[in-house]
């Protein structure tokens, strides 16, 4: 099985910081990853699919990238808003998916 | 307004069955594949099955396997996952989620999980 590693497992950034989440892929996946944002308390939200299409109505400073075996996120200026926990999930053995650990981001 | 209500969640011995269910509403429920995501208490997100548009492609995370049996009927909008021999590690939120594809048994027709439901409480405890 394809295991799914996220790093860090936690951040703490200052508002209008870069953030960078990282996903890695024990084997390649092709662009067949999602991530999702969850905020404290509230249901998952997809944020972009096919590693790098922003989904409708997820803010600009959110974006993806990679392929293959590498794949990161990156919030370009954090806001606080942005607490959350952030979740890659893999689809390229459909309709087998996985997971990533998550990577909780905090405010500084 | 796009949609998904579990429920049948509850306190259940190990080893026992329950069955969640899923009403779907404000999207043509047959054109898309579904999912059964859970999130034990204080730990990440874990995908547990899922089903393509046309019931032709389930595919079930390996903890589960043998134990849990995912099915949906369109003519119903609903989504159900009948859990049977029970244990106490699958205790958690179950949520119901909607794939932005109709699924299939290739990637390219996954997309990611846009609509989630609120879920359903799972307790497994004697």
């Amino acid at each position: 099985d394809i295991q799914m590693t996220q790093s860090p497992s936690s951040l703490s950034a200052s508002v209008g910081d870069r953030v960078t989440i990282t996903c890695r892929a024990s084997q390649g996946i092709s662009n067949y990853l999602a991530w999702y944002q969850q905020k404290p308390g509230k249901v998952p939200k997809l944020l972009i699919y096919a590693a790098s299409t922003l989904q409708s109505g997820v803010p600009s400073r959110f974006s993806g990238s990679g392929s293959g075996t590498d794949f990161t996120l990156t919030i370009s200026s954090l806001q606080p808003e942005d607490v959350a926990t952030y979740y890659c999930q893999k689809y390229n053995s459909a309709p087998s998916l996985t997971f990533g650990g998550g990577t909780k981001v905090e405010i500084k | 307004e796009v949609q998904l209500v579990e429920s049948g969640g509850g306190l259940v011995q190990p080893g026992r069955s329950l069955r969640l269910s899923c009403a779907a509403s404000g999207f043509t429920f047959d054109d898309y594949a579904m999912h059964w995501v859970r999130q034990a208490p204080g730990k990440g997100l874990e995908w547990v099955s899922g089903i393509s548009w046309n019931s032709g492609s389930i595919g079930y995370a390996d903890s589960v396997k043998g134990r849990f049996t995912i099915s949906r009927d369109n003519a119903k909008n609903s989504l159900y996952l009948q859990m049977n021999s029970l244990r106490a590690e699958d205790t958690a939120l179950y949520y119901c989620a909607k794939d932005m594809g109709p699924g299939g048994y290739a990637a390219i027709y996954y997309y990611g999980m846009d609509v989630w439901g609120q879920g359903t409480t799972v307790t497994v405890s004697s």
